[in-house]
């Protein structure tokens, strides 16, 4: 099994330009979530999904958007990056919730904005 | 609300000597409290979880960590570190409605020889 995959694992985008972030999982795992890990800030969840199908909004949700079409793959979508999008984005998934909501984590993708 | 408090930013230990990291959560209820580890350049691999039962509880790679309600705590403990234990570790617990887990801003650990 590989786990969780994140494509790409680097990235440098110019201010304005979009790119969509791609996640999936091999696990069969209901739960689904995207991460940005700031220096100083640890990891701050941008959305997550409970299902195929289904998306919500997590800490900070401005200025990104995610879709999750099929059950192993989640998209993270950058419409107009900003330099303060630079980070170290995380995917991760779980199975559901509780005790089973241990995450596997992505091994992430640097995403730098001039 | 719910959240997590990691108080120690850095800390350095000698190879071969203990180590404690701590850890406060603010939650109501039971909480569902996890341990990650982030080697550089690497994702996040869980150490050990809790929910409920003994308070002790032991994870992989040596480490272990107690849960004391009365402190709202869940420090994490080793007896003798490694140098490759050198890391950044995250306390989490989960969210009231069991949707995501929230993280405290980490501890680095750096290990001298």
């Amino acid at each position: 099994n590989a786990g969780v995959t994140q494509t790409p694992k680097f990235r440098v985008l110019k201010t304005g330009q979009s790119m969509t972030l791609l996640c999936a999982q091999d696990m069969n795992h209901e739960y689904m979530y995207w991460y940005r890990q700031d220096p100083g800030m640890g990891l701050r969840l941008i959305h997550y999904s409970v299902g195929e199908g289904t998306t919500a909004k997590g800490e900070v949700p401005d200025g990104y958007n995610v879709s999750r079409l099929k059950k192993q793959n989640f998209l993270l979508g950058l419409e107009s990056a900003a330099p303060s999008q630079t980070s170290v984005y995380f995917c991760a998934s779980s199975r559901g919730q509780g005790f089973y909501n241990e995450q596997f984590f992505g091994p992430g993708t640097r995403l730098t904005v001039l | 609300a719910q959240s997590v408090t990691q108080p120690d930013i850095h800390i350095t230990v000698s190879e071969g000597a203990s180590l404690e990291l701590r850890c406060n959560y603010s939650y109501g209820a039971t909480p569902y409290l996890f341990w990650y580890v982030q080697s550089p350049g690497q994702g996040l691999q869980l150490l050990l979880k809790y929910f409920s039962g003994d308070t002790l509880v032991q994870g992989i790679k040596g480490f272990e960590a107690e849960f004391k309600r009365s402190q709202s705590s869940f420090n994490l403990r080793k007896p003798s570190v490694h140098w490759s234990d050198a890391a950044e570790y995250f306390c989490a617990v989960q969210n009231q409605a069991g949707t995501a887990l929230i993280f405290g801003k980490g501890t680095t650990l750096s290990v001298s020889s």
